[in-house]
């Protein structure tokens, strides 16, 4: 079935550090969203981009929605110790009607 | 406000038991998700309802069974527990398809 290519696995950042992370597919999407999830709790939805080319932020977090369709990126600007956690990028295939999701990237954040 | 509630949160089988998680959302969404959890694999689904009704496989819907017993309730079933079904599995649901899934906080299953 088709797959998101989620990069980097992990990552381990000093407090005040900029991060970037990534979902790729052979394949375009509708929809790209950006999910974070907590130890010992489930996903929590963070950005929804839904046109190819859109800018999202939220916060310190900003997202976009590639122009090819087939990919997406996430950054988090000025880190610190509550971003911890792991980041899923999702996406909705056309004519699907619902998401598949990338393996995640794992943050940690050093003080 | 609840949102997704899953029970139990953690539990502990032996090889060829069965057991149900059970999954309840207080939003009114049509859809819901069974999702397993394991280290370096991402989000799989197991198995989906677009509606009350209607169940459909996913990605990995071998060894499960599930139930959309009404709108609110989405069960999935073990029916003969191995080691393999051990992870941590997520139901999630959602308004209508891809927007804006709301998770529960998962059950923690391991199978010895």
């Amino acid at each position: 079935g088709q797959q998101l290519n989620q990069s980097p696995q992990s990552m381990f950042i000093q407090e005040g550090e900029d991060v970037s992370m990534n979902c790729t597919s052979s394949s375009i999407f509708n929809t790209w969203l950006w999910y974070k999830q907590e130890p010992g709790e489930g996903p929590v939805l963070l950005i929804a981009l839904y046109k190819a080319g859109e800018l999202t932020s939220n916060g310190r977090l900003t997202a976009q929605f590639g122009i090819t369709r087939k990919d997406s990126f996430l950054n988090i600007s000025a880190s610190i110790p509550s971003d911890v956690g792991i980041y899923f990028c999702a996406g909705q295939p056309p004519s699907v009607d619902k998401l598949i999701f990338g393996t995640g990237t794992r943050l940690q954040v050093f003080p | 406000n609840a949102g997704v509630t899953q029970t139990p949160k953690f539990q502990v089988l032996k090889t060829g038991q069965s057991m149900t998680l059970q999954c309840a959302q207080d939003m009114n969404h049509n859809s819901m998700y069974w999702y397993r959890q394991d280290p370096g694999m991402g989000l799989r689904l197991i198995y989906y309802s677009a509606s009350e009704g209607t169940t459909d496989k996913g990605e990995v819907p071998n060894g499960y069974n599930v139930s959309r017993l009404n709108k609110r309730e989405f069960s999935l079933r073990l029916e003969s527990a191995a080691p393999s079904q051990t992870s941590v599995y997520f139901c999630a649901s959602s308004l209508s398809g891809p927007y804006g899934y709301t998770f529960g906080s998962g059950t923690r299953l391991t199978v010895v």
